[in-house]
């Protein structure tokens, strides 16, 4: 099984940067997703990682370290619009179906 | 882009009552998912499919069963609604096992 965190609530400025981060404790493991939420909103993708080190997408960056169990999202420039919850997703290569396990999700409240 | 539909954004069933929710994906995606939404537990799994005709239990299945009998739609059926069954409920689909999901824009169950 999967066991994953993320803490439940940050708050940041407009124009600062804030770094999510997820921990998973896991039987296996193969990639790690992180998706965007708006309240009333469905979940949309925003990066996937399978090997350890940093991938940038504009303002989003995701990290993942396998060694550690541990994944940060980074938000950079923030917006008023990156006001959301971010959820964190693991995959289990010893689960033959390829289910995401989530983790709660992180609240990201951003203020003027 | 892919797109994943659902019946009805906002319902209201009576404790009893017999409860249909609709997906439908237009990307001939293989796998789909139910997924209930609900505060600080995260998404958890009801069931999913892997091909027409074919289901899978998820983590919380009890009180709920689903139907494919096309490729592109997976119904949930809450056979007789409880109060306990008042959530969000999205449905995902993917590629593959272990691809990215994409997520419709859920339904917003109250059973009264």
């Amino acid at each position: 099984g999967q066991n994953i965190d993320q803490p439940t609530e940050m708050t940041a400025t407009e124009g600062a940067i804030v770094q999510i981060n997820c921990t998973y404790q896991t039987s296996g493991f193969n990639g790690l997703f992180w998706y965007q939420q708006h309240a009333g909103e469905a979940p949309t993708f925003l990066s996937y990682n399978v090997l350890d080190g940093l991938e940038e997408k504009g303002r989003f960056s995701s990290f993942l370290s396998r060694s550690k169990g541990y994944s940060y999202l980074l938000l950079k420039e923030l917006q008023m619009k990156d006001s959301a919850s971010y959820l964190c997703a693991v995959t289990d290569p010893t689960d033959s179906w390829g289910k995401l396990q989530f983790g709660a999700g992180t609240q990201v409240v951003v203020t003027p | 882009d892919v797109k994943v539909t659902q019946s009805s954004r906002y319902l209201v069933k009576r404790t009893g009552e017999k409860v249909f929710l609709e997906c439908v994906q237009d990307m001939d995606h293989e796998n789909m998912f139910w997924y209930r939404q609900d505060p600080g537990l995260g998404l958890r799994l009801i069931y999913f499919s892997y091909d027409v005709k074919m289901k899978e239990k998820g983590d919380i299945p009890e009180g709920y069963s689903v139907s494919r009998e096309k490729k592109e739609r997976f119904s949930l059926i809450l056979e007789s609604a409880s109060t306990n069954q008042t959530s969000m409920y999205l449905c995902a689909s993917s590629l593959q096992a272990g691809d990215t999901q994409y997520f419709g824009p859920g339904t917003r169950l109250t059973v009264l």
